[in-house]
């Protein structure tokens, strides 16, 4: 069974930074791209990261370009997202996502998303 | 950047056929894939590749494609369809991955 476990999420003041961790257990972790993905209150779901099976393409949205930094550590199954100079708009339920099968980008399996909160 | 657009809600009475409509102007050559999310629960995928549903999805779910617009279709939906709905893609060069803004099905 697919297992995505997200960690790290926490309060935060704007310009501070946080960790986003995810365990990832059930599939072959190193063969798939995987992603983050979130949801502000009120609003709806926005892609934010994407990282290769290999971890050595990345790919974000413009809205953290050059804020925020995914990284993979194969050997421990492990997903993080590094996200620095947060701003109130940061505020969001932060999902770890599985690509599907194949080459497309798309996401099958979630896990249940951890909470961050930025605010003074 | 590119835009998915969908309807903000949808609302059908129990066992009506819902659907709900994605519009992009790179849907003829770019797959599109629905989630449903329903409250306090983590998304799931109902429809992958513009038609094909997931293993463990009921059949009442099913999706089509017509030239700029994909559409979900829930037949005979009941109130334990209420969720929100989203479709993704990409851009025509696969640069941009975007959700739609999501339809909120009421059924009532």
């Amino acid at each position: 069974e697919v297992q995505l476990v997200e960690s790290g999420g926490n309060w935060v003041q704007p310009g501070g930074s946080l960790r986003l961790s995810c365990f990832a257990s059930g599939f072959t972790f190193n063969t798939y791209s995987m992603h983050w993905v979130r949801r502000a209150p009120g609003k709806g779901l926005e892609y934010v990261s994407s990282i290769t099976s290999d971890g050595a393409n990345t790919h974000y949205a413009d809205s953290v370009k050059g804020r925020f930094t995914i990284s993979r550590d194969n050997s421990r199954n492990t997903l993080w997202l590094q996200m620095n100079s947060l701003t109130f708009e940061d505020t969001a339920l932060y999902y770890c996502v599985k690509n599907g099968h194949g080459s497309g980008t798309y996401f099958d399996y979630w896990g249940q998303g951890t909470l961050v909160t930025v605010s003074s | 950047s590119y835009e998915l657009t969908q309807p903000p809600s949808v609302s059908v009475s129990p066992g009506q056929t819902a659907r709900i409509t994605c519009s992009g102007d790179a849907l003829p050559k770019k797959y599109a894939y629905w989630y449903q999310q329903k409250s306090g629960q983590a998304p799931v995928l109902v429809i992958y590749d513009d038609t094909i549903r997931p293993s463990g999805i009921p059949e009442k779910f099913s999706g089509s494609s017509s030239g700029t617009m994909v559409t979900l279709t829930i037949s005979g939906a009941q109130v334990e369809d209420e969720a929100d709905y989203y479709c993704f893609s990409s851009d025509s060069i696969g640069n941009d991955v975007v959700f739609g803004g999501g339809t909120r099905l009421t059924v009532l």
